[in-house]
């Protein structure tokens, strides 16, 4: 199956970078995604890596390492509408396409 | 152009009883997928379809879900009988394909089992 871990939460104050880590775990790599939630609303697409490197999409950056099955999501100039939940998403080729999801990173922006 | 319908919005039911839930994907997505989604925690796929075949259901408790898809574009998904840890929220999501189209996700169906 695909294992996908990320930290559960991450505080920081408004105009400052954070950094949020997931590490995933699949059989067939095929693509991987960062989705923005807010409170009692839908999943919205942030960021889409397939190949090494860093995707740069103004303030929001994704990185991805194949090899290490890692990526990041880099959030730059922190606003408070920040504040919201991070899942990182694998999606597996030899399964199909299965789309799977991380548990979510919430993260708060203080003021 | 319009997004992933879903209804209802929200749902009350008692265990035991029984519910459905409907989805509408955006137009020409082959792609459609259930999530359940419990408070504080991230999306589970429960059944993905590819047009109107069912691609992975390993996560459906199948003796008491069930979902289809219809001609290969609308879906329902019911739950029967519910208990009370089917609370949750669930998500309807849908994609053009496979490799990097992103999924697109419905406004959701809360559900709380009474």
């Amino acid at each position: 199956g695909q294992n996908i871990d990320q930290p559960t939460e991450m505080t920081a104050t408004e105009g400052a970078i954070v950094q949020i880590n997931c590490t995933y775990q699949t059989s067939g790599f095929n693509g991987l995604f960062w989705y923005q939630q807010h409170a009692g609303e839908a999943p919205t697409f942030l960021s889409y890596n397939v190949l090494d490197g860093l995707e740069e999409k103004g303030r929001f950056s994704s990185f991805l390492s194949r090899s290490k099955g890692y990526s990041y999501l880099l959030l730059k100039e922190l606003q408070m509408k920040d504040s919201a939940s991070y899942l990182c998403a694998v999606r597996d080729q030899v399964r199909d396409y299965k789309l799977s999801f991380g548990a979510g990173t919430t993260v708060t922006v203080r003021a | 152009e319009a997004g992933v319908a879903q209804s209802p919005r929200y749902k009350i039911i008692e265990k035991r009883q029984s519910v459905a839930f409907w989805c509408n994907p955006i137009s020409g997505h082959a792609t459609l997928y259930w999530y359940q989604q419990i408070l504080g925690q991230g999306p589970k796929l429960l059944i993905q379809f590819q047009n109107n075949g069912v691609v992975d259901d390993s996560q459906l408790p199948k003796d008491r879900f069930s979902a289809e898809r219809l001609k290969g574009v609308d879906s329902t998904l019911k739950i029967q009988p519910a208990k009370l840890e089917d609370s949750a929220v669930y998500l309807c999501a849908s994609s053009l394909g496979g490799g990097g189209t992103e999924a697109f996700f419905g406004q959701g169906t809360r559900l709380t089992v009474v």
